[in-house]
């Protein structure tokens, strides 16, 4: 039963326009999310992430939006550099220092 | 701040050997856990530690166990190694819930 789905296993955009990857969760006590960035032969790279009180969080070109009705979250980069293709990672967790559960990843390619 | 380390990168073991993987969190951060990440899937969850204790574990054999020190350091030990425990195992180290710091990873093939 996989609690965090990421349903696009690849998506390719050209440099300069928007990505936007998706993240569906089915466990409601999930309250803390989660985005990593990973390239290949290194760890996730933390990138942002967002309480269940808010319903958005900025950092820069990154954008996490959560949608708690509908249980999905979307980053949004803008705009999308060709240094951003890796494959990135949705994560939830049920509060505190509960463990992450991760969703299968979505490989980004950014076109120059 | 040198981050999250974990040592080695690399390594090749025979099916049945034993294997120890260390970890050195985040400075400040005193909860480490642990996750295999297997090729194509997302990283699952091991165990965690703090404050020298296992708190949490995830759906994984006894053969995976831990041990945490006193300067949050860490060491995952798999015993009686399988093909199956070929892997990428993370260490991520963290201070609140709204972050959790990864390390390179150790590369493990079992042959």
């Amino acid at each position: 039963d996989q609690q965090v789905k990421q349903n696009s296993p690849s998506l390719s955009v050209q440099e300069g326009r928007i990505s936007i990857l998706n993240c569906d969760y089915t466990n409601s006590m999930f309250d803390y999310f989660l985005w990593y960035k990973k390239y290949p032969a290194e760890g996730p790279t933390f990138l942002i992430s967002i309480s269940s009180i808010k319903d958005k969080n900025e950092d820069g070109r990154f954008t996490v939006f959560l949608n708690k009705s509908a249980k999905h979250l979307s980053l949004h980069i803008v705009p999308s550099q060709p240094g951003d293709s890796a494959v990135y990672f949705c994560a939830a967790r049920a509060g505190g220092n509960t463990p992450l559960v991760f969703g299968k990843g979505t490989r980004l390619s950014v076109i120059a | 701040d040198a981050g999250v380390t974990q040592s080695p990168t690399h390594l090749i073991k025979t099916r049945g050997q034993q294997v120890t993987l260390r970890c050195s969190p985040k400075s400040g951060h005193d909860t480490v856990s642990w996750y295999q990440q297997a090729l194509g899937q997302g990283p699952q969850f091991i165990f965690q530690y703090y404050e020298e204790e296992e708190r949490q574990r995830g759906n994984f054999p006894d053969r995976f166990s831990g041990h945490q020190f006193p300067n949050y350091s860490s060491e995952l030990n798999v015993n009686a190694l399988l093909l199956g425990d070929s892997a990428l195992y993370l260490c991520a180290s963290s201070s609140s819930p709204l972050e959790a710091f990864f390390g390179q990873g150790t590369r493990l093939t079992v042959v």
